[in-house]
C-alpha cells in the first residue's frame, strides 16, 4: 500500500498569515493527489485535485504543488473561515489511501 | 444536483453485521465509481472500498474478508455490508464519487455521513 505521511499535525497561525501542508508519498503516484478540508461535523470537501488543480467555488488563496514525492496545500493570507482539518489522499493505486491530516487552528 | 445520502441503523451490537445504503440522484451509478470511506470518532480517514461504475469492486485488504459492496442501478443506490463488528469499526461511515467518469479520480461529492456505534 502507498503511505501518505502528512505534517504538520496540527498548528496555529495567524490571520493573514502563509501556511503550508505536505503529504510524501512512499512511491510515485504521479499528480494523482487531492487535498480535503473538513470541518467539525462535517463531509470532507475537495479543495485541490491532480496535485495542482482547484475544485470550483474554492477560493484562490489556496494552492497545490508538487517537488518530486512531496505534495503541498498552501494558503496564502489566512481567513478565519480556513479552520479546520485537512487530508490529502492519493488515488494513483488500490488502495486509496489519506494522509493522516492537519489540524489547522488560528492564533 | 449531485447528492449522495448514506441511510443505517445508529447502533449495531458487537460480532453483528453492519447494512448500509447509499442512494444517489444527479448522476448514474453506470458512470462514476462510488466509494465507501469511515472515520473512526477524532481520528482519520479510512477508505473502505469502491463499487466501480462497471460493477466491479475493490475492497481494503484489511477489511476484505468482512466487507462486501453491490449495488442496485435500478433505485440508484450502493450496499455496503460489513460482518464481524467490533467496537472499534464505531465511526461516521461516508459515502463518495469520483469527480470524473469511468475512472478514479478525486472525490468530489459526499454524503453527509452516518454514525455507526457498536455496544452491546
Amino acid at each position: 500500500d502507498i503511505q501518505m505521511t502528512q505534517s504538520p499535525s496540527s498548528i496555529s497561525v495567524s490571520l493573514g498569515d502563509r501556511f503550508t501542508i505536505t503529504c510524501r508519498a512512499s512511491q510515485d503516484i504521479g499528480n494523482y493527489l487531492s487535498w480535503y478540508q473538513q470541518k467539525p461535523e462535517k463531509s470532507p470537501k475537495l479543495m485541490i485535485y491532480r496535485a495542482t488543480n482547484l475544485e470550483d467555488g474554492v477560493p484562490s488563496r489556496f494552492s497545490g504543488s508538487r517537488s518530486g514525492s512531496d505534495y503541498s496545500l498552501t494558503i496564502n493570507s489566512l481567513e478565519s473561515e480556513d479552520t479546520g482539518i485537512y487530508f490529502c489522499l492519493q488515488h494513483k493505486q488500490y488502495p486509496l489511501t489519506f494522509g493522516s491530516g492537519t489540524k489547522l487552528e488560528i492564533k | 444536483q449531485v447528492q449522495l445520502k448514506e441511510s443505517g441503523p445508529g447502533l449495531v451490537q458487537p460480532s453483528q453485521t453492519l447494512s448500509l445504503t447509499c442512494t444517489v440522484s444527479g448522476f448514474s451509478l453506470t458512470s462514476y465509481n462510488v466509494h465507501w470511506v469511515r472515520q473512526p470518532p477524532g481520528k482519520g480517514l479510512e477508505w473502505m472500498g469502491r463499487m466501480r461504475y462497471n460493477g466491479d469492486t475493490s475492497y481494503n485488504s484489511a477489511l476484505k474478508s468482512r466487507l462486501s459492496i453491490s449495488r442496485d442501478t435500478s433505485k440508484n443506490q450502493v450496499f455496503l455490508k460489513m460482518n464481524s463488528l467490533q467496537t472499534d469499526d464505531t465511526g461516521t461511515y461516508y459515502c463518495t464519487r469520483d469527480r470524473r467518469m469511468y475512472t478514479t479520480d478525486s472525490l468530489d461529492y459526499w454524503g453527509q455521513g452516518v454514525m455507526v456505534t457498536v455496544s452491546s
